[in-house]
């Protein structure tokens, strides 16, 4: 079955620092993956999307990549900043359906 | 934000006595989903809507239901309510289905 890991350990970093989030995926090769940002108490809130024959995306500060071969996307935030901590989820399309599958999420603090 | 709102956003309820929940939108989306939220496992798919009358199985879609009689409502039914079935509930639409989500504030649901 389609599975996606993420890092279940949170990042702690410096603010100014790149975060540098990961996700891996086997057993499926999607058409799209996307990725959400999730605060405590709220439900998650779209970022960017990425489909397969993209290999990089960028939105002000914040870059994803996606390696079909390796099957994982990597998301930076560059400059990061207190109000970017966070638990970030990556989320691949389904069996080629209208279904998203999400994986478990990373958290993500900066340090002031 | 997009129109999309919970309700209730918390309740307490008994094990054994039936459940609904609403997600109501505004934004005339054709699809809309539900998900619940438990530590560990990240979202995961319970149903969903492709539209009016229109539905199908999520990834745990066993103890629930769900209707769509109108475009802009979609009601989750907990048939007989398990301390299991406690979680976070998150409702969320989509106007083409394989594009982004947008969330709601979610329901936050304890089973006694």
């Amino acid at each position: 079955s389609q599975k996606i890991e993420q890092n279940s350990e949170a990042l702690n970093i410096q603010e100014g620092k790149t975060a540098t989030l990961t996700c891996n995926y086997t057993n499926y090769s999607p058409a799209y993956l996307q990725w959400y940002r999730q605060d405590p108490g709220r439900g998650p809130v779209f970022l960017l999307l990425i489909r397969e024959n993209e290999k990089e995306k960028r939105k002000e500060r914040l870059k994803v990549t996606f390696d079909t071969t390796l099957k994982q996307s990597l998301f930076h935030i560059t400059a990061s900043q207190p109000a970017d901590s966070a638990t970030y989820l990556c989320a691949l399309e389904r069996d080629s359906s209208y279904k998203l599958i999400f994986g478990s999420g990373t958290r993500l603090l900066v340090r002031p | 934000d997009a129109g999309i709102t919970q309700s209730p956003r918390h309740k307490v309820t008994e094990t054994g006595t039936p459940v609904t929940l609403r997600c109501h939108q505004t934004e005339n989306h054709r699809y809309m989903y539900w998900y619940r939220q438990d530590p560990g496992h990240g979202l995961r798919l319970i149903h969903y809507s492709y539209g009016v009358k229109d539905t199908d199985k999520g990834e745990v879609s066993d103890g629930y239901s769900v209707s769509r009689s109108k475009t802009e409502d979609f009601l989750l039914t907990l048939e007989s309510a398990t301390s299991s079935q406690t979680s976070v509930y998150f409702c969320a639409i989509s106007p083409q289905g394989v594009d982004e989500q947008f969330f709601g504030p979610g329901t936050r649901l304890t089973v006694l």
